[in-house]
């Protein structure tokens, strides 16, 4: 079966300091993965999403980024936090357009 | 956690009755729609889906209803249980893989 991790759960970063989240897929090959981010009592927003290694499509202009340097591997970054990047990270994985997308655990944010 | 919030709309409901959550989707050529649970801090559970082929599909206690000519997608919870409490998302997908979420439903089941 399929299994999706993501880490750290919760991060608490200072204003101007960098950002790694990472993501990995477990049981399937080449999926399709995503990045959301969820304010509190909102809904999900599409940050990025891979069809492939090295192939990132962005969504937001802002001060994040994405990599998928492995095959079940998509990392978020930053260089520099913004306060109003806090929120709740979601990575998910689908095989494609009609199939159901499933999503990880998430990661909170809270930038101080 | 983040994905309850004080701005959602609530439906609250009694133990053991039915429930009917309601979505309105926003693009006419969307083709694939999912039904998401969110418990607060977590991320969402996949819970259902349907194709635009098909008007209507059973799961377990769960039946997810499509409407495509006014645009509306509603999830049926039967005998709902205290552990039912949470908020609901649909999604819908188009021309793209990319899926298009509404903005949630708390729903709360008294004991």
């Amino acid at each position: 079966s399929q299994t999706i991790h993501q880490w750290p759960a919760t991060l608490v970063q200072p204003v101007g300091s960098p950002l790694s989240l990472e993501c990995t897929v477990e049981g399937t090959s080449n999926p399709n993965l995503y990045w959301y981010r969820q304010a509190a009592g909102r809904g999900l927003q599409l940050l990025f999403y891979s069809v492939g290694i090295g192939q990132i499509s962005s969504e937001v202009p802002q001060n994040l980024s994405a990599s998928r340097p492995q095959d079940r591997q998509f990392i978020l970054s930053s260089k520099k936090l913004l306060l109003s990047d806090s929120g709740f990270y979601l990575c998910a994985w689908d095989r494609g357009r009609s199939y159901e997308q499933y999503f990880g655990p998430g990661t909170r944010l809270t930038v101080t | 956690g983040e994905s309850v919030g004080l701005h959602l709309p609530t439906l609250s409901v009694q133990e053991g009755d039915n429930s009917i959550i309601n979505c309105a989707y926003s693009n006419s050529a969307s083709d694939y729609f999912i039904w998401y649970k969110q418990e607060s801090g977590k991320g969402p559970q996949f819970i259902i889906d349907i194709r635009s082929n098909m008007d209507k599909r059973q799961g377990q206690r769960v039946t997810v209803l499509l409407n495509k000519t006014v645009k509306h997608l509603s999830l049926q919870i039967a005998a709902t249980q205290p552990g039912d409490s949470a908020v609901y998302f649909c999604a819908e997908k188009g021309a793209t893989n990319k899926l298009i979420f509404g903005t949630g439903t708390l729903l709360a089941v008294q004991p």
